[in-house]
């Protein structure tokens, strides 16, 4: 098992340019999400999924976006990047049943936006 | 704000030793767990506990839960140099559809 991949691991931007982090987990998880970290901060969750179709906003939403069309993919874009968007991004997925709560991570993705 | 925040943000010990990570948390929760992140890597769970248990053991963690004090410690005995790396707690708080919220972490550097 992959287990939950995230691509690319690290990627420069310029200010105002997109991107998309693309996150897949073959674990068949109907809970996804998508948290920030940086330094002194912790993670902070971005948005999750709890299915297809489905999505929310956690703490940090603002200048993200999510979809989530497949139970495998929750990609992450960025519309226009800040340099405060600077941070290492990580992808988490579960299953929604009970007595199943721990998350499961990828690697990260290193984002830096000049 | 984050739910959950940790006490201390630093510490180092002698391999050997023992180490207690404190977490305090702000709202009524269905569990807490705790993380662990090596440099430069993902976080890997490491135990859980469920409000309504006060201790739980795994190999060498001990992890107790006060939800009158709203607050978790992680023990870790004997600690080796292998141990090295960043501890975070997560909370998952009731009526919030499984999304776990974490606190800062206590970065452990263990000495052999």
């Amino acid at each position: 098992n992959a287990g939950v991949t995230q691509t690319p691991k690290f990627q420069v931007l310029k200010t105002g340019q997109s991107m998309t982090l693309q996150c897949a987990q073959d674990m068949n998880h109907e809970y996804m999400s998508w948290y920030r970290q940086d330094p002194g901060m912790g993670l902070r969750l971005i948005h999750y999924s709890v299915g297809a179709g489905i999505t929310d906003q956690g703490e940090v939403p603002n200048g993200y976006n999510v979809s989530r069309s497949t139970t495998e993919d929750f990609p992450l874009r960025l519309l226009s990047a800040a340099p405060s968007q600077t941070s290492v991004y990580f992808c988490a997925s579960r299953p929604l049943v009970a007595r199943k709560e721990e998350l499961f991570f990828g690697e990260g993705s290193r984002l830096t936006v000049l | 704000s984050q739910q959950g925040e940790e006490d201390p943000q630093a510490l180092s010990i002698q391999e050997g030793e023992n180490a207690t990570m404190n977490c305090s948390y702000k709202t009524s929760i269905n569990n807490l767990q705790w993380y662990r992140q090596n440099s430069g890597r993902g976080l890997v769970h490491l135990i859980l506990i469920r409000s309504n248990e006060r201790e739980k053991h795994s190999g060498r963690l001990r992890v107790t839960l006060d939800t009158s004090k709203k607050s978790s410690s992680l023990l870790i005995t004997a600690s080796r140099a292998a141990d090295t790396a960043s501890y975070f707690c997560a909370t998952d708080a009731k009526g919030n559809t499984g999304k776990l919220i974490f606190g800062q972490g206590t970065t452990l550097q263990v000495k052999p």
